[in-house]
Order: C-alpha cells, then sequence, then structure tokens
C-alpha cells in the first residue's frame, strides 16, 4: 500500500485558512486521496476525497497537484470545533478491501 | 439517521479476563469493520465482514481475538484472554457496500478499553 507523509502537528488561529500538507511520492494512478479527522474522543469521520481533480464540499478543499505526489486539505475559515487530527489516506480503487491505513496523521491545534 | 452504535463505552477488566463489544452499523450497510487503536497511533483495521461473511481478518490475532457478524446486522467483538497491551479503542465503523466506489466509512464512538 502507498505511504502518505504528514506534519505531526500544525497551528492555526481561528478564523483563518489552514493548509494542511500531505505527501504521497509512491502513488499510483488508480490511489484515491481520502481525508478523515478525529476529534478529541470520537471516531474518525469523513472530510472529503479526489484523484485527480481538486474537490471542494462543504467541510474543505482538496487540492491535488498535477503530478499527484502530494495533495493540500483546505479548511477556509478554521473554527475552535476544527481541532483534531487529520488524516491522508490513499485508497486502491480497484481494491478488493475498502480498508482504510490510517498514518500518524496532523494534529490541528486551533488557537482563539 | 441514526449512526454507529457501540457499547460499552468504556471498559476496565484485569488481564487473562474476557471483555465483549458490541456494534451496531448504519441501516442497510452491508460492511462493517473492526479498528483498534492505541494511544497515540491512527486506528488499525482488525477485522472486515461483507455481510455476515469475512473479508480480511489477516491482522486478527485469532488466538485471542474472535468477532461474528450472524445475522449480517450487528456484531460482537471478543478477547479472551486480554493482554495488557490490548488496551486501546476499539472502533467499529460501517460503509454502503464494499468494493469500487470509494464508500465511505462511518465510525461510532469507539469503546475505551484498559487492561489492568
Amino acid at each position: 500500500d502507498a505511504k502518505t507523509t504528514q506534519p505531526n502537528s500544525m497551528e492555526s488561529n481561528e478564523e483563518e485558512p489552514v493548509h494542511l500538507p500531505c505527501n504521497h511520492s509512491t502513488i499510483s494512478g488508480t490511489d484515491y486521496i481520502h481525508w478523515y479527522r478525529q476529534l478529541p474522543s470520537q471516531g474518525p469521520e469523513y472530510v472529503i476525497h479526489g484523484l485527480t481533480s481538486n474537490v471542494n464540499n462543504r467541510m474543505a478543499s482538496l487540492a491535488i497537484a498535477e503530478d499527484r505526489k502530494s495533495s493540500t486539505l483546505i479548511l477556509h475559515r478554521a473554527t475552535l470545533r476544527d481541532a483534531a487530527v487529520y488524516y491522508c489516506i490513499l485508497r486502491v480503487s480497484s481494491s478488493n478491501t475498502g480498508k482504510l491505513i490510517f498514518g500518524q496523521g496532523t494534529t490541528l491545534q486551533v488557537k482563539p | 439517521e441514526a449512526g454507529v452504535a457501540q457499547s460499552p463505552r468504556y471498559k476496565i477488566i484485569e488481564k487473562r479476563q474476557s471483555v465483549a463489544f458490541w456494534c451496531n452499523p448504519i441501516s442497510g450497510h452491508a460492511t462493517l469493520y473492526w479498528y483498534q487503536q492505541i494511544l497515540g497511533q491512527g486506528p488499525k483495521l482488525l477485522i472486515q465482514f461483507q455481510n455476515n461473511g469475512v473479508v480480511d481478518d489477516s491482522q486478527l490475532p485469532k488466538d485471542r481475538f474472535s468477532a461474528e457478524r450472524l445475522k449480517g446486522v450487528d456484531s460482537t467483538l471478543k478477547i479472551q484472554p486480554a493482554k495488557l497491551e490490548d488496551s486501546a479503542v476499539y472502533l467499529c465503523a460501517s460503509s454502503w457496500r464494499l468494493r469500487g466506489r470509494q464508500e465511505t466509512q462511518y465510525f461510532g464512538p469507539g469503546t475505551r478499553l484498559l487492561v489492568l
């Protein structure tokens, strides 16, 4: 399974944009890029996913580099509720299993 | 829509005792996952069911862990006997179906197990 690399931690100020980077230099053409986040004392929750094009939803935006070796999750206006561990995960589209392989993730702190 | 339900939320046992966790997935979800999350790490898949059949249990320590999903709905994960290193949060997740569509997984709140 292709591996992702994320910074251990990041800080942001409330109501400012946050850019969370993820490197995945060994990504293959069939790997989708997924982001989940885990709020304190909760299970992970889905944020967004994409393959090649940039994606937007109500929670965030996903910017994917042209060579697909890196991506960035963008929170447009961070709130205190966005403080969480953010996981960048690669999923093979033709996989026989749907399992998520979590790394260490990035712990995001949001300061008021 | 109700989310994934898990019980109990917390459990404290002594080593060598047995323990069981219960999960009720979102209604209609065919695929059910059990993950183990040790403090400071990301979740790791233990076992995956499609309806009542096992799809992947390659990382399940089968000498002490067992899981079942008899009617293809709710599921039970059991540890017998427990070891100190089993202290972790046990997360249950479900998704609509298994493959090909990058299905979103919906996680429950988890059961926090402490083995003394």
